[in-house]
């Protein structure tokens, strides 16, 4: 069993929706939770991170973390043709330790 | 401010032979890692350097080395080139230390192909 999963997707939704993105993870030590974006052809870009459990918003974007259940999400709002790319979560014990990347969802919004 | 650098951005190679990929972290990043992405594996942690020491290891055979110099840059190596090493090789920078060092910015990647 992989420690983060994450459904390769792909997701299609129209433009403006609410897009809801998951992963879980088995490894309770994890204390540290980012969502990366990665266009076609280029490196992934952080867009939010998170310390332990709660939700924290940006713009457009919310991620929310819930530890009890090992669960993390990420909610991107009036969603945007521009906003097609792979979603990647990512998670971390302390913060000398390595990444743990999910294998990623791909995202298409339809205009 | 400049972005992280990799070089080269596109390489093909005999299966083998070896290869040596660069990066050039973000000016004042401590921090550099390395990850392979396949379609089928994902991104995968290779090594992390700080400060011109090794300071994690993924579970990735011998032939993959690394090391890291005084400027920060850093160098990854491998060896004896099998077709499965076919991948985008990325590197990520980071101050390293501190409460900043979760936010690790990619470079583009080198996309090396094994034939």
């Amino acid at each position: 069993q992989k420690e983060v999963e994450q459904d390769p997707g792909p997701l299609s939704v129209p433009e403006g929706a609410i897009v809801s993105l998951n992963c879980t993870y088995s490894n309770s030590a994890f204390q540290y939770f980012m969502w990366y974006r990665q266009y076609s052809r280029k490196g992934p870009e952080l867009l939010m991170y998170t310390y332990s459990s709660g939700n924290k918003e940006d713009g457009r974007f919310t991620a929310q973390v819930d530890k009890s259940s090992k669960y993390i999400s990420l909610f991107i709002r009036d969603s945007q043709p521009s906003d097609s790319a792979t979603y990647l979560c990512a998670m971390k014990g302390s913060s000398a330790s390595k990444i743990i990347f999910g294998s990623g969802t791909r995202l298409s919004i339809r205009p | 401010k400049a972005g992280v650098t990799q070089t080269p951005r596109y390489l093909i190679k005999t299966r083998g032979q070896q290869v040596t990929l660069s990066c050039s972290p973000i000016s004042g990043h401590r921090s550099v890692s390395w990850y392979q992405q396949t379609p089928g594996q994902g991104l995968q942690f290779l090594f992390e350097y700080f400060s011109e020491t090794q300071r994690n290891k993924g579970n990735f055979p011998g032939r993959f080395s690394g090391r890291q110099f005084s400027n920060s840059r850093s160098e990854m190596n491998v060896s004896t080139l099998e077709l499965g090493d076919s991948a985008l090789y990325l590197c990520a920078s980071s101050l390293g230390q501190g409460i900043d060092y979760t936010e690790a910015f990619f470079g583009q990647g080198t996309r090396l192909t094994v034939v």
